[in-house]
Formats: structure tokens, C-alpha cells, sequence
């Protein structure tokens, strides 16, 4: 079946520390790809997608490329800021679902970045 | 409101009591979905409605949960019989179109005692 695996939080990290949170995937064909962030007190938010094998997603300095080979979809960002602190989700569309709205999340990364 | 509004944000509840939760979405989304966020787990979808026509039920856990979307626009999640397993955080989103970028309320979190 179709799933999403992150990584494991909390991540703590500095101010202007590299980011990396992984996600793999387990599904058939060619899914949709997506990260979502939920900052504290707000619902889920878009962050970033990429719909096929190479593309690259980017977004608020955050990035994360579709690689079928790996079936990973890691997400980065070069230099984290504290109002980066959130919850991140990676989630896939299963191939030929007829909409994005049957997401496939991860359990979620949270991401706490001190000063 | 801008964006998707649930209510209410926090419900206590006895064990074997009914609850609905409600969720209006954005105005002109036709798309609106239902998920469930348990503590360390990932969003869990529950169920999807496009427009006028049939949902997709297929996320629903059990017979006790049931939802409908009055006129294209509000839904209410029904939960009858509540067990202590369903206490979690119950998301509704909203979209523009079936294949559109979803808008997420800020949930209705369920305690169930």
C-alpha cells in the first residue's frame, strides 16, 4: 500500500543551522508529492510540492527535490530562523487519485529552532 | 471568515456520548475533506466530498462516524457512541477544486474521558 515515512523529531537546531528532514515514500506509479507545515496555533499550510520524478519544489528558502530512485522527497533549507519552529508533514497523492485532496502524511517532524 | 473555521476547538466528552463537530469551509471551496491527527501519528484521512456528488467514505473508521455537507457547504462530523481511542484532533480542509491546493482549519480537539 501506499505510505509515508519522516524522521523522527523533535530536530533542534541554531539559528542559521542547515536543515534536513527526511521522508520516504512506499507507493505505486508515479504519486504527487507535498510538505506541509503547521506552525503553533495555525492549521496546516501548503509549503511546497513537486508532481513528478526530478522536480524540484521550493518555497520560503525551503526545498526538497522528487527522487524516484531513492523514493525520497527530503526536505532542506540552507539557513533556519526560530519563526521556522513548526510541525512538518510530508505527504504523497496516490497515482491516478483523481484529486490531491486523499493525502498520504507522514506522522510529522517537529522543528524547534533556538536563538 | 478568510479561512476555514471549525468549532469547537476543544470538546470534552464522556465516553459513550455523541459529539458533532463542525467545519465551514472557504467560500466557493466545492472540495472539503475530514482528517484525524492522533497524538504521534501522522493525519489520517476520514472522508471527502466534491461538489453534488457521492463522498468518499472510504477513511471512516467505524459505523459511529458519520458526516454530511448541507448545500455544498458546511459539514458536520458525527461521532455517536465516542470511545476513548477516538480522542484526537480533528482536521477539516477545504479546496477550490478537486485537484486544488487544500486550506486546513485549526482543528477540533477531542478528549474523550
Amino acid at each position: 500500500g501506499n505510505s509515508v515515512t519522516q524522521m523522527e523529531g523533535p530536530v533542534t537546531l541554531s539559528e542559521e543551522a542547515f536543515l534536513t528532514i527526511n521522508c520516504t515514500y512506499t507507493a505505486t506509479g508515479y504519486p504527487s508529492l507535498f510538505w506541509y507545515v503547521q506552525y503553533p496555533g495555525e492549521g496546516l499550510q501548503l509549503l511546497l510540492k513537486a508532481t513528478k520524478a526530478d522536480d524540484k519544489g521550493s518555497n520560503k528558502g525551503f526545498e526538497a527535490t522528487y527522487r524516484k530512485e531513492t523514493t525520497s522527497f527530503h526536505l532542506e533549507k540552507g539557513s533556519v530562523q526560530v519563526s521556522d519552529s513548526a510541525v512538518y508533514f510530508c505527504a504523497l497523492s496516490p497515482t491516478g487519485s483523481s484529486n490531491t485532496g486523499k493525502l498520504i502524511f507522514g506522522q510529522g517532524t517537529t522543528l524547534r529552532v533556538k536563538p | 471568515g478568510a479561512g476555514v473555521s471549525q468549532s469547537p476547538s476543544n470538546k470534552v466528552t464522556e465516553k459513550g456520548k455523541d459529539v458533532e463537530l463542525r467545519c465551514d469551509p472557504i467560500s466557493g471551496h466545492t472540495a472539503l475533506y475530514w482528517y484525524r491527527q492522533s497524538l504521534g501519528q501522522g493525519l489520517e484521512f476520514l472522508i471527502y466530498f466534491q461538489g453534488n456528488s457521492a463522498p468518499d467514505k472510504s477513511g471512516l473508521p467505524s459505523d459511529r462516524f458519520s458526516a454530511e455537507r448541507t448545500g455544498g457547504s458546511v459539514s458536520t462530523l458525527t461521532i455517536q457512541r465516542t470511545q476513548q481511542e477516538d480522542s484526537a484532533v480533528y482536521l477539516c480542509a477545504s479546496s477550490f477544486e478537486a485537484r486544488g491546493e487544500l486550506f486546513f482549519g485549526e482543528g477540533s480537539r477531542l478528549t474523550v474521558l
